[in-house]
C-alpha cells in the first residue's frame, strides 16, 4: 500500500491474555519504529529496527514486550500477559533512511489496545 | 537524557487568529528539531523541521525557528484556519541514535 498499515486498528482483550500487533511499513523503508501513546501522554519510544535487527530496544517497558521484523518488512509487536496499564495506542512508523538521520518518520494510524 | 516540553493544551482559537505553541527541549549538542501534526483520524505526519541553530522550518503557513540560546522551537502561524485543527507534537532527534523524542502534544481547535 501507499502508507504504513497497522492491524488490528482496535483490540480489546482480557487481562493476562497475549496480543500481537502488526505493522506493514512503506515498501523499501529500512527503518521501523514502534511508539506507544497513552491517554494524555506523549509518544513513548519502544523499539527501533534497521532491517531485521533492533539496534535500540531500550524503550521496551518490560520483558512481557517483544518485537520482531522479518524480511526487512513486516514487524510484529507482542505483549504477553497483558496488564491494564498496557492500554494505549501503539504506533508504528517507518523511514527510508538507512540511518534514520533525516528524522522524517511516516506513521500508521495506530492500533488501539484496551485491556479489561 | 533528551526531553521535549510543550505548552499545555488544549488551545482554542477563532479562525484567522495568530497561533503560537511553545516548545522547549533538553539535549546535549545540536539536535534536529521537528513539528509533527496529527489530523483527526490520520497518522502523524511531518509538518516542518530544522537541523541547526537559527534555521527556520516552514510549511503550510507554519514556521518555527531553532533557537539554541533559549533551547526553543516555538510553532507559529499568522492566521489559522478551521482545517488546522489537529494535535501538534514537537520532537527532537539527538546527535546519537535514531529515535525521535516527542513532547506530549498540543490539541488545537479552530472555530469558524
Amino acid at each position: 500500500g501507499a502508507g504504513v498499515s497497522q492491524s488490528p486498528s482496535n483490540k480489546v482483550t482480557e487481562k493476562g491474555k497475549d496480543v500481537e500487533l502488526r505493522c506493514d511499513p512503506i515498501s523499501g523503508h529500512t527503518a521501523l519504529y514502534w511508539y506507544r501513546q497513552s491517554l494524555g501522554q506523549g509518544l513513548e519510544f519502544l523499539i527501533y529496527f534497521q532491517g531485521n535487527s533492533a539496534p535500540d530496544k531500550s524503550g521496551l517497558p518490560s520483558d512481557r514486550f517483544s518485537a520482531e521484523r522479518t524480511g526487512g518488512s513486516v514487524s510484529t509487536l507482542t505483549i504477553q500477559r497483558t496488564q491494564q496499564e498496557d492500554s494505549a495506542v501503539y504506533l508504528c512508523a517507518s523511514s527510508p533512511s538507512t540511518d534514520g538521520d533525516t528524522g522524517e518518520l511516516f506513521f500508521g494510524e495506530g492500533s488501539r489496545l484496551t485491556v479489561l | 537524557g533528551n526531553s521535549v516540553t510543550q505548552m499545555e493544551g488544549p488551545v482554542t482559537l477563532s479562525e484567522e487568529a495568530f497561533l503560537t505553541i511553545n516548545c522547549t527541549y533538553t539535549a546535549t549538542g545540536y539536535p534536529s528539531l521537528f513539528w509533527y501534526v496529527q489530523y483527526p483520524g490520520e497518522g502523524l505526519q511531518l509538518l516542518l523541521k530544522a537541523t541547526k541553530a537559527d534555521d527556520k522550518g516552514s510549511n503550510k503557513g507554519f514556521e518555527a525557528t531553532y533557537r539554541k540560546e533559549t533551547t526553543s522551537f516555538h510553532l507559529e502561524k499568522g492566521s489559522v484556519q478551521v482545517s488546522d485543527s489537529a494535535v501538534y507534537f514537537c520532537a527532537l532527534k539527538g546527535t546519537s541514535g535514531s529515535r525521535l523524542t516527542f513532547g506530549e502534544g498540543t490539541q488545537l481547535t479552530v472555530n469558524p
